[in-house]
């Protein structure tokens, strides 16, 4: 139950997009299509933002968007604002009823 | 609205014992699984435990198997985290979460969060 490997940061101008990686193993990442993502402002709860790879919560703007390729996730975020900073986070399915998160990325707006 | 409000947390000696509850509101309780999420101060979430709908299945993570006890009572609409034997390292933190729904396989709703610390 090793955490997913994310970049300690990642930084973009406003109205640009960043891409936040999340690599894990062929035992969870790699294994199911059941990567969520998530955010969480200082002092607060996290936030669902994607789930499933791909898919967005009602009420999530559609600036989010997810993706998979072999063991590794990513969130992209585009035309990027200045609420958009934050921790995000990943979260796959490990099988046997467990979940792993990501280590964590602190997402900068310039 | 859906509201989970978690609580019991506080300071506690090494190898001393703590139980937390998660009161929950806004939902249909006994229909979802529900799980525990840690943050130590500063980290990042760590996945702590899992119990279905029906509270007949658990899962753990290893860092806490054997030590902390997940359970539900559907009539108070209230999750549990029995913690014993408690170390440094589970000073955190602890969010109950709701899970989203069949086959997602993530959490929609948290809680805000009782912090447990664990020193001498």
């Amino acid at each position: 139950q090793s955490a997913l490997t994310q970049p300690a940061s990642v930084s973009g101008s406003p109205g640009q997009s960043i891409t936040i990686s999340c690599t894990g193993t062929s035992s969870d990442v790699g294994a199911y299509n059941l990567v969520s993502w998530y955010q969480q402002h200082p002092a607060k709860a996290p936030r669902l933002m994607i789930y499933e790879v791909s898919k967005r919560p009602s009420g999530v703007s559609d600036r989010f968007s997810g993706s998979k390729s072999g063991n590794t996730a990513s969130l992209t975020i585009s035309g990027l604002q200045a609420e958009d900073e934050a921790d995000y986070y990943c979260c796959s399915y490990a099988g046997s009823d467990t979940y792993v998160f990501g280590t964590g990325t602190k997402g900068t707006v310039l | 609205e859906v509201q989970l409000v978690e609580s019991g947390g506080g300071v506690v000696q090494p190898g001393g014992s703590l139980r937390l509850s998660c009161a929950a509101s806004g939902f249909t309780f006994s229909s979802y699984n529900m799980h525990w999420v840690r943050q130590a101060p500063g980290q990042g979430l760590v996945w702590v435990s899992r119990i279905t709908s029906d509270g007949s299945s658990t899962s753990y993570a290893d860092s806490v198997k054997g030590r902390f006890t997940i359970s539900r009572d559907d009539a108070k609409n209230t999750l549990y985290l029995q913690m014993n034997s408690l170390r440094a390292e589970d000073t955190a933190v602890y969010y109950c979460a709701k899970y989203y729904g069949a086959g997602t396989y993530c959490l929609d709703y948290w809680g805000r969060g009782t912090l447990v610390t664990v020193s001498s």
